[in-house]
C-alpha cells in the first residue's frame, strides 16, 4: 500500500528565508510518481512538481527545487527566498504506476511566511 | 486559462438528505476524479472515471456514493443519504490523455456540511 509521511506540521519562516519540506514515502511498486501540491488559503489544489521513480535527477524550477533520494525514500521540496504568497499548505503525494492517478497524499505542511 | 469549476462552493444539508456536487472538468480532458478532504486532514482519493465508467474507487466510495457524466460536460458526485462524517471538502479533478502524468487539475472544492 502507498503511504506518504510529512512529519512537520507547521513551519514559520521570515520572508526571503529558504524553507525545506520533508516527505518520506512507502510503496511496493518499482515504478511510481511523486508530486508536490500547494493549497493556498483559497482552498484549491495547485500542481507544482512531478518526479518519476526512475529519474533521480534533482532540478530547480524558479524558486522551487526538490531532492529525490530513492535510497531513503525521500522527496524533499525547497522554496528559495520565500515570499508571503508562498504561505499555504503543501502536500506531498505518491501514485503507483498501476493506479489510475490514485494519489496518496501526506497530511500536509502548513507554511507561514512572515513579512 | 482553462479550469475545473465546481458548484456549489458550500452546501449545508441535514443528515439523511441526498446531495449532488457538480463539476465541469477541462473540456478536452478524459479522466475525472473526486477526492475529499475532511477538515484538517489529508486529501483522500474517492473515485476515478474514464470512458463513462468508474476505473477505480477507494474503500470510502461505498454504495451511498455514485458518479455520473450525464451530458458530456458535467461530472457529478451524488451522496444518497448523507451522514455526519461526510462533512468535508470535495475536490473534483481532471487530467488529459496520459494516465499517471500526475498533473491533475483540481477545482476549488465544494464544502459539504452535514448537520
Amino acid at each position: 500500500a502507498q503511504k506518504v509521511t510529512q512529519a512537520q506540521t507547521e513551519i514559520s519562516v521570515v520572508e526571503k528565508e529558504d524553507v525545506t519540506l520533508d516527505c518520506v514515502y512507502e510503496t511496493r511498486d518499482t515504478t511510481y510518481y511523486l508530486f508536490w501540491y500547494k493549497q493556498p488559503p483559497s482552498g484549491e489544489l495547485v500542481f507544482l512538481i512531478r518526479r518519476n521513480s526512475f529519474d533521480e535527477q534533482n532540478e530547480i524550477s524558479g524558486r522551487y527545487s526538490w531532492n529525490f533520494q530513492k535510497s531513503t525514500s525521500s522527496f524533499n521540496f525547497t522554496i528559495t527566498a520565500s515570499q508571503v504568497v508562498d504561505s499555504a499548505v503543501y502536500f506531498c503525494a505518491l501514485s503507483e504506476a498501476r493506479g489510475n492517478n490514485r494519489l496518496a497524499f501526506g497530511k500536509g505542511n502548513q507554511v507561514v511566511v512572515i513579512p | 486559462e482553462p479550469e475545473v469549476t465546481q458548484t456549489p462552493s458550500h452546501q449545508v444539508t441535514q443528515m439523511g438528505q441526498e446531495v449532488i456536487l457538480r463539476c465541469v472538468p477541462i473540456s478536452n480532458h478524459l479522466y475525472f476524479y473526486w477526492y475529499r478532504q475532511i477538515l484538517g486532514q489529508k486529501v483522500e482519493f474517492l473515485v476515478s472515471f474514464y470512458n463513462n465508467e468508474i476505473s477505480e474507487k477507494s474503500e470510502i466510495f461505498d454504495d451511498q456514493f455514485s458518479v455520473e457524466r450525464p451530458d458530456g460536460s458535467n461530472f457529478t458526485l451524488k451522496i444518497r443519504s448523507t451522514k455526519l462524517e461526510d462533512s468535508a471538502m470535495y475536490f473534483c479533478a481532471s487530467s488529459g490523455a496520459g494516465v499517471n502524468t500526475g498533473e491533475l487539475f483540481f477545482g476549488e472544492g465544494s464544502r459539504l456540511t452535514v448537520l
